[in-house]
């Protein structure tokens, strides 16, 4: 067990609703990424934190931003949710900023109708 | 910039057959490759990384600059290696960032 969870599992919204997802990193890890995997996709890269400051973006709008807290906890914010914006979205934890290994939560899925 | 591809979106094999599964990656600097898998109803994992040169469950892959690859093989199949495989990328420079590929099915038929 790698130790990295996220919530919830699924999710529901409609467009242009505001979704908030949560992961919980592997204790001792300060870096988190986030990653967004659509269908028959590879995980494209949004962000990533380490110690609370942003480090890092990938090709995303603003409107997609998250926040990274003490003790592991971390989240991903995005407002004005569009159709496309349905897919998996899987938060990393590692121990350092170019950590060799990234150890992955088992995913939010995330359905915007 | 930097590009994953793996061009096999699926790939069956019988067990006991090898098993190649191609990645090529385009990134103008040195970059580290792993690759992750994904079985089913289970979160992606490392399967093993270039710099390690490590054998992991019998896979082995093997950083080709020259032809810009990073192949993953196993000689005999097994059908617990049915699963996603994905290749990624990380530029040596900075960040975790991970450039994955598309990936690739594996199904090992018994």
């Amino acid at each position: 067990e790698t130790g990295v969870t996220q919530s919830p599992t699924h999710l529901i919204k409609t467009r242009g609703q505001q979704v908030t997802l949560r992961c919980s990193s592997q204790s001792g890890h300060n870096t988190v990424s986030w990653y967004q995997q659509a269908l028959g996709q590879g995980p494209q890269f949004i962000f990533q934190y380490y110690r609370e400051e942003e480090n890092g973006r990938g090709n995303f709008p603003p409107r997609f931003s998250g926040l990274q807290f003490p003790k592991y906890s971390s989240e991903l914010n995005v407002n004005a949710l569009e159709l496309d914006d349905s897919a998996l979205y899987l938060c990393a934890s590692s121990r350092g900023q170019t950590d060799t290994e990234a150890f992955f939560g088992q995913g939010t899925r995330l359905t915007v109708v | 910039a930097q590009r994953v591809t793996q061009p096999e979106k699926l790939l069956s094999v019988f067990k006991g057959a090898p098993v190649e599964l191609k990645c090529n990656y385009s990134y103008s600097g040195s970059p580290e490759l792993f690759w992750y898998v994904q079985y089913s109803r289970q979160r992606l994992q490392l399967l093993l990384r270039h710099i390690s040169r490590e054998s992991i469950k019998g896979f082995t892959a093997d950083l080709n600059k020259g032809e810009t690859s990073f192949h993953l093989k196993k000689p005999f199949a097994q059908e617990e290696d049915s699963a996603m495989y994905y290749c990624a990328l990380r530029r040596g420079s900075t960040l975790g960032r991970l450039y994955f590929g598309r990936g690739t099915q594996l199904t090992v038929w018994p």
